[in-house]
């Protein structure tokens, strides 16, 4: 069925340099992308979305890129910090309900 | 503004017993979502209600019920409970910013042990 994933389980990066966490997804009628970041113990944190009408939106020290001709999505951090330190979940929606990647697992070296 | 809020934190059941988890969302978030995680399947969504109506399900057994209040606060049900139901159950509070996006804020999540 369709499925959002995501390439690799775990990230290893020194504090201060840019990290990339990407994901596939396999559904091409999906129309609004969320990344979210989770803490242990807690519950996922929105951190930025975008539309599939755009291919590249900023927050702060992130980026969203969306490609929707190989159906990839990727998430930019900037100057990883340890407080970075988290699993993070790319999540497609068509309506309320999120359909989750399995996510990625980010550690930062200090 | 005060977060989602998910009662009890932690609960241990055995096989075969049911369950009651609460949610209360953002003041004002009329659509509540929930969610299972396991590190085998991630998170997955159980279902959402929106003014105290079912109105999207996902891929459960019939075991996993749920309901919403007049004053948006959810419950979900899980009858005979197995093994397999151990999980941290995530509820979501939402509400519409623009066609079919929503803001989406998760609550800590109730970490359900099945022994």
């Amino acid at each position: 069925g369709e499925s959002v994933g995501l390439h690799l389980p775990t990230l290893s990066v020194q504090e201060g340099d840019n990290s990339i966490i990407n994901c596939a997804y396999s559904n091409s009628a999906s129309d609004y992308f969320i990344w979210y970041k989770q803490e242990s113990g807690k519950g996922p944190q929105f951190i930025i979305d975008i539309r599939s009408n755009m291919d590249k939106r900023q927050g702060q020290r992130v980026t969203v890129l969306l490609n929707k001709t190989v159906k990839h999505l990727s998430l930019q951090i900037a100057a990883t910090q340890p407080g970075d330190s988290a699993v993070y979940f790319c999540a497609e929606t068509q309506l309320v309900n999120l359909i989750f990647g399995k996510g990625t697992k980010l550690s930062v070296k200090p | 503004k005060a977060g989602v809020t998910q009662t009890p934190r932690y609960l241990i059941k055995t096989r075969g017993q049911q369950v009651t988890l609460s949610c209360s969302p953002i003041s004002g978030h009329r659509s509540v979502s929930w969610y299972q995680q396991t590190p085998g399947q991630g998170l997955q969504f159980l279902f959402e209600y929106f003014s105290e109506t079912q109105r999207n399900k996902g891929n459960f057994p019939g075991r996993f019920s749920g309901r919403q209040f007049s004053n948006s606060r959810s419950e979900m049900n899980v009858s005979t409970l197995e093994l397999g139901d151990s999980a941290l159950y995530l509820c979501a509070s939402s509400f519409p910013t623009g066609g079919s996006s929503y803001e989406q804020y998760f609550g800590p999540g109730t970490r359900l042990t099945v022994t």
